[in-house]
């Protein structure tokens, strides 16, 4: 069915170390991913993107990898900032088909200091 | 480039009433979508337009309509309006390519 989903909803990570996000999918023809920031009180903001026929791309400070063979995907942040702060969804955006973009329910990430 | 601006920003409404949600979309963008994001969710899709017309639409019932004007600026429509349609109603809009730019969305809250 059309779902993206998330492992974990809440993560909190040391101010200064790395990130990782994780995402898993359930259609396996979907075709194109994106990773959002959504701070309190905002719109989400679009941080990365990566098209199915990509394993891995990067970023400033991110890297998003795709692994088609378990339907993953997960985001990494570098140097983890407290700027990082907020709730990350991964869509799907079923290109050529319905243009519609399909959220998960969102990670929230914490900075420690 | 102001962005993807919507008004008002927030809203309080009655059970019953009715209620429009505008959205002005990034410049040069000709597709606006609508989304609704209950508290602690991801945000769910309603519908798409493009060209003036009602493109894709979400698990949504008809209370919720909508239109694209031909400046591309769209209008959101909630017809007898529930408790559970509280939430935060975000427009995206896009060049008709994939990235999609968000708004800040309004804040509805139904009493």
């Amino acid at each position: 069915g059309e779902s993206v989903g998330l492992h974990l909803p809440t993560l909190s990570v040391q101010e200064g170390d790395n990130s990782i996000i994780n995402c898993a999918y359930s259609n396996s023809a979907s075709d194109y991913f994106i990773w959002y920031k959504q701070e309190s009180g905002k719109g989400p903001q679009f941080i990365i993107d990566i098209r199915s026929n990509m394993d891995k791309r990067q970023g400033q400070r991110v890297t998003v990898l795709l692994n088609k063979t378990v339907k993953h995907l997960s985001l990494q942040i570098a140097a983890t900032q407290p700027g990082d702060s907020a709730v990350y969804f991964c869509a799907e955006n079923r290109v050529n088909r319905d243009d519609k973009i399909i959220f998960g329910k969102g990670t929230r990430l914490h900075i420690l200091p | 480039d102001a962005g993807v601006t919507q008004s008002p920003t927030h809203l309080i409404k009655t059970r019953g009433q009715q209620v429009t949600l505008r959205c002005s979309p990034k410049s040069g963008h000709d597709t606006v979508s609508w989304y609704q994001q209950a508290l602690g969710q991801g945000p769910q899709f309603i519908f798409q337009y493009y060209e003036e017309e009602e493109r894709q639409r979400g698990n949504f019932p008809d209370r919720f309509s909508g239109h694209q004007f031909p400046n591309y600026s769209s209008e959101l429509n909630v017809n007898a309006l529930l408790l559970g349609d509280s939430a935060l109603y975000l427009c995206a809009s896009s060049p008709g390519s994939l990235e999609a730019f968000f708004g800040q969305g309004t804040r509805l809250t139904v009493v």
